[in-house]
């Protein structure tokens, strides 16, 4: 089983709409979460981290369900600038390095 | 504050030629990574390093070998490419807490590698 799993879309959504993704994971031992979000042919970029219950930054919100274990990341008022791949990175107490998914990809359209 | 940059942007390589790919960081990070992703798929961990003068093997390490002789510095080398490492290199640092658990990475733009 993989330690993550993301519905890799595409998410098609229209400008101004919510959309949420969710990311399920194996490891219960993960203390941490971080999104990052890749454009294409890009490097990804650190959207949010979250240590505990949730964070919420602007327009972004992620939610974490330890007992269910799951991510959620919820993005509100979805603009054209918001397409992009968006990776959900698990942080193992003691490991050196992240795992990172194929990530789920999204698509606002005009 | 550049963060992590990488050298060169853009190759094309002959089988069997070699080459070094550069990462620096001035972040102070003592964690240095290079992943590889091809078309489609997720980051994969070719090696790694927790410090100066230190080096792990990654995911997928074969055929390729790296150094860390500066903190600041990360080299990936490629001694006789192939063309099934045609892909897009990326580097990433991050800090460490005292107990070694790693933190986020910040990525460079990438090196985009085609072996023909």
């Amino acid at each position: 089983r993989k330690e993550v799993e993301q519905d890799p879309g595409p998410f098609n959504v229209p400008e101004g709409a919510t959309v949420a993704f969710n990311c399920t994971y194996s490891n219960s031992a993960s203390q941490s979460f971080f999104w990052y979000r890749q454009d294409c042919r890009k490097e990804p970029k650190l959207l949010m981290s979250v240590y505990s219950s949730g964070n919420e930054d602007g327009r972004f919100t992620a939610q974490l369900n330890r007992a269910s274990q799951y991510i959620s990341l919820l993005i509100r008022d979805s603009k054209l600038s918001d397409s992009a791949t968006y990776l959900c990175v698990p942080d193992y107490t003691g490991r050196r390095a992240l795992t990172f998914g194929s990530g789920t990809r999204l698509q606002v359209q005009p | 504050n550049a963060g992590v940059t990488q050298t060169p942007k853009f190759r094309v390589l002959k089988t069997g030629q070699s080459m070094t790919l550069l990462c620096a960081q001035d972040m102070n990070h003592e964690y240095m990574y290079w992943y590889r992703q091809d078309p489609g798929m997720g980051l994969r961990l070719i090696h790694y390093s927790v410090g100066e003068g230190t080096t792990a093997k990654g995911e997928v390490p074969d055929g390729y070998n790296v150094s860390r002789l500066k903190k600041q510095n990360f080299l990936l080398g490629l001694e006789s490419a192939a063309p099934s490492q045609t892909s897009v290199y990326f580097c990433a640092s991050s800090y460490s807490e005292t107990s070694g658990a790693s933190h986020e990475q910040y990525f460079g733009p990438g090196t985009r590698l085609t072996v023909t």
